[in-house]
């Protein structure tokens, strides 16, 4: 069966510092991978999707980049956190071009920016 | 720009209260509609709509699609405090690459 990992659970970063999130997809290939970000507890907005390794596309400028170095691995980054990346992050994997039940998401980065 | 607004943003019930969360779309392209349960961390899913009209059921939820009007229902009845989360509405569109847009969800609060 198909799992998700994604970590650290939780991150408290100073402003300035840079920002490394993994997440990882076991049991399956050539996943489409998403990462998320969820504001305050309301709606998600999609950050980064990728239908591929080394194919990355981004929904919204901003102060992150995504990497995808392996098939299953989808990495979010950052060089320089601002107060205002503060935020829940998530990953997500859906099968390629099924019609399937929707994404599979990870557990979720809580990250503070102090 | 694709569009998804949810209401109410928040509502506050007792058990055994029947609850409607609505979901109207504005998507490219729209293939189908997903509902998602949040609670502490990552949403779980709940239903995935396709047709219009046709009534999704899992035990006391239940959720129904109108294409034409653009919109979506979720029911909850016979409400239970573990009922408590956000309700997530996703429509899915786009590109073959399944990108889902949300929209801001409803904080469901059933004290007992």
């Amino acid at each position: 069966s198909q799992t998700i990992h994604q970590w650290p659970a939780t991150l408290v970063q100073p402003v300035g510092s840079p920002l490394s999130l993994e997440c990882t997809v076991e049991g399956t290939s050539n996943p489409n991978l998403y990462w998320y970000r969820q504001a305050a507890g309301r709606g998600l907005q999609l950050l980064f999707y990728s239908v591929g390794i080394g194919q990355i596309s981004s929904e919204v400028p901003q102060n992150l980049s995504a990497s995808r170095p392996q098939d299953r691995q989808f990495i979010l980054s950052s060089k320089k956190l601002l107060l205002s990346d503060s935020g829940f992050y998530l990953c997500a994997w859906r099968e390629a071009g099924v019609r399937s039940r929707g994404y599979t998401f990870g557990s979720g980065t809580r990250l503070t920016v102090v | 720009e694709d569009k998804v607004v949810q209401s109410p943003l928040s509502l506050v019930v007792h058990e055994g209260d029947t609850v409607t969360l609505n979901c109207s779309y504005e998507v490219t392209n729209f293939r189908s509609l997903l509902w998602y349960k949040q609670e502490k961390k990552a949403p779980t899913f709940l239903f995935m709509l396709t047709s219009s009209g046709i009534e999704k059921k899992s035990g006391r939820l239940s959720s129904i699609l109108d294409k034409k009007e653009l919109f979506s229902i979720l029911n909850i009845t016979a409400t239970q405090t573990g009922d408590s989360a956000i309700y997530l509405c996703a429509p899915a569109g786009g590109t073959s690459y399944g990108k889902l847009t949300f929209g801001q969800g409803t904080i469901l609060t059933v004290h007992p």
